[in-house]
């Protein structure tokens, strides 16, 4: 699997969009981008995927670059709710890799 | 959406006993399972990969005869920590796949492991 970067952490205020970018720069053709989250001790909670096209569902868009080195999660409307950590993933196409985990980014929304 | 549980969602145990934590796909067959790891203030590290009716599939560095799996049904996984000593207190996340392509990765909530 290819592997990512992101930052640290972020701040966002609570109401205002959060742009969280990831870069995966060594990304293959048949790989997707996708993004979960881990609320403090809880599970980890899929947000959304996409290979080329941007992506948009209830919980965030998923802008992806047109050279796919890079993408950007964006949730339209930040809440406290939304303060966790989110991790980009790159894998392969299909449903057999299995989901590994980098550091991710700790996003901490603001009131 | 698929539901993943898992049981206990805490456990704290004596040093030197066993624990087992229980993994359960609700609402859907899972023939692959897996095993995670999460040490305080770090990422999810993969521990196991379990397939319905076979051995366990360890990651480099997990030891198979302590952390003994068993996959046993498509729809029940266990992770039993043998012997546990305080080094092992961590969270423990459990994940369910179906067969077929495509089918995605689907967490539980996690089992917080104290041992004392």
């Amino acid at each position: 699997d290819a592997k990512t970067t992101q930052p640290t952490s972020m701040d966002c205020a609570e109401g205002r969009a959060a742009n969280l970018p990831c870069n995966h720069s060594t990304i293959s053709g048949n790989e997707y981008v996708y993004w979960y989250r881990q609320i403090h001790s809880q599970g980890p909670q899929y947000i959304i995927h996409g290979l080329k096209n941007n992506e948009t569902n209830e919980m965030a868009s998923l802008i992806i670059t047109e050279d796919r080195k890079s993408s950007t999660l964006i949730l339209p409307h930040a809440t406290l709710r939304d303060t966790a950590v989110y991790y980009c993933i790159v894998r392969a196409a299909g449903g057999y890799q299995k989901v590994t985990f980098g550091t991710g980014t700790k996003l901490q929304v603001i009131p | 959406g698929a539901v993943v549980s898992q049981h206990p969602s805490r456990v704290i145990c004596k040093s030197g006993t066993s624990v087992k934590i229980e993994c359960r796909s609700l609402d859907f067959q899972a023939t692959t399972m897996f095993w995670y790891r999460q040490f305080p203030k770090q990422s999810l590290m993969l521990m196991a990969t379990s397939n319905e009716g076979s051995k366990a599939t360890y990651e480099q560095g997990v030891e198979k005869d302590k952390f003994l799996i068993n996959h046993a049904s498509l729809t029940l996984s266990t992770l039993t920590v043998t012997s546990a000593h305080p080094e092992d207190s961590s969270f423990y996340i459990c994940s369910a796949r179906g067969g077929g392509d495509g089918y995605e990765q689907y967490f539980g909530p996690g089992t917080r492991l104290t041992v004392t």
